[in-house]
C-alpha cells in the first residue's frame, strides 16, 4: 500500500495564479479530508468527503478555494485566484473507522 | 468552545533523555484522544489512540497516559533518540452532525541532541 499520494509536493506560484493541488487517497477509504497547516494556526480542516460526496466546507476560506471528487480515487483542491496568505502546507488524509492516514502534504508558496 | 492546548510549545533535550509532553483539551463530548508524530516535512503518523476508559497505553518508548476527568493527556517518551525528533500533535476528534472532525493541539516541537 503507497498511503495516501499528493502532488506536487512543492508548488511556486506567483499572485493571481491558478493552483491545482491533488491527492489518491488509500483504496477502500470511505473519508477523505484537505486540511491546512501553517506556524501560525497549527492544522485546520477545509473540507471533507464521505463516499466522493462532499459533507462539510465551512473550513474552506474563501469563494477562491474549491474541492472535488470525481471518484473514490481522485481529489483535487483548487485555488483561483492564489494570493500569498494561501502559502502554507496542505495535507490530504483519508480514512476508514478510526484510524486516519496523511499524505506527505504540498508546500504552497504564493509570490 | 472545543479545544486543545499543548505543552511546552518547543522542547531541547539530549540523547538518552526522557521526556514528556502535555496535552489539555476542552472536547466535548469525548470519545477518544490521539498522539501523532510529524517528522519535516512530512504528515502527521499516528503514535496511539486512547479511549475514555484507557489510562495508559504504551507504543515502543512512547507511552500516553489520560485523565478523562481533568481533562488531561501526556506523552512520555523514554530513553530519546536523535529520531524522535519531530512535532508532536494531540487531537481529539469531535462528533460535528453525526460526523467525525478532529481538532488539533498546536503540537510541541521536540529537538533531541546528541
Amino acid at each position: 500500500d503507497a498511503g495516501v499520494i499528493q502532488s506536487p509536493r512543492h508548488e511556486v506560484t506567483e499572485m493571481g495564479q491558478e493552483v491545482t493541488l491533488r491527492c489518491k487517497p488509500i483504496s477502500g477509504h470511505d473519508y477523505l479530508f484537505w486540511y491546512r497547516q501553517t506556524m501560525m494556526r497549527g492544522l485546520e480542516l477545509l473540507i471533507y468527503f464521505n463516499n466522493n460526496v462532499p459533507i462539510d466546507d465551512s473550513g474552506m476560506p474563501e469563494d477562491r478555494f474549491s474541492a472535488k471528487m470525481p471518484n473514490a480515487s481522485f481529489s483535487t483542491l483548487k485555488i483561483q485566484p492564489s494570493e500569498p496568505r494561501d502559502s502554507a502546507v496542505y495535507f490530504c488524509a483519508s480514512r476508514t473507522g478510526y484510524g486516519y492516514t496523511f499524505g506527505s502534504g504540498t508546500r504552497l508558496t504564493v509570490v | 468552545k472545543n479545544q486543545v492546548e499543548q505543552s511546552p510549545q518547543s522542547l531541547i533535550i539530549l540523547e538518552g533523555k526522557n521526556c514528556t509532553l502535555q496535552c489539555n483539551y476542552t472536547v466535548s463530548p469525548f470519545s477518544n484522544l490521539r498522539w501523532y508524530k510529524q517528522d519535516t516535512g512530512r504528515g502527521p503518523v499516528s503514535l496511539t489512540i486512547m479511549t475514555f476508559s484507557e489510562n495508559t497505553k504504551s507504543n515502543g518508548r512512547y507511552t500516553a497516559t489520560l485523565d478523562a476527568d481533568t481533562k488531561q493527556s501526556s506523552l512520555h517518551i523514554t530513553a530519546s533518540q536523535l529520531s524522535d525528533s519531530a512535532s508532536y500533535i494531540c487531537v481529539v476528534p469531535r462528533i460535528h452532525f453525526g460526523n467525525e472532525k478532529l481538532t488539533f493541539g498546536t503540537g510541541t516541537r521536540l529537538t533531541i541532541i546528541p
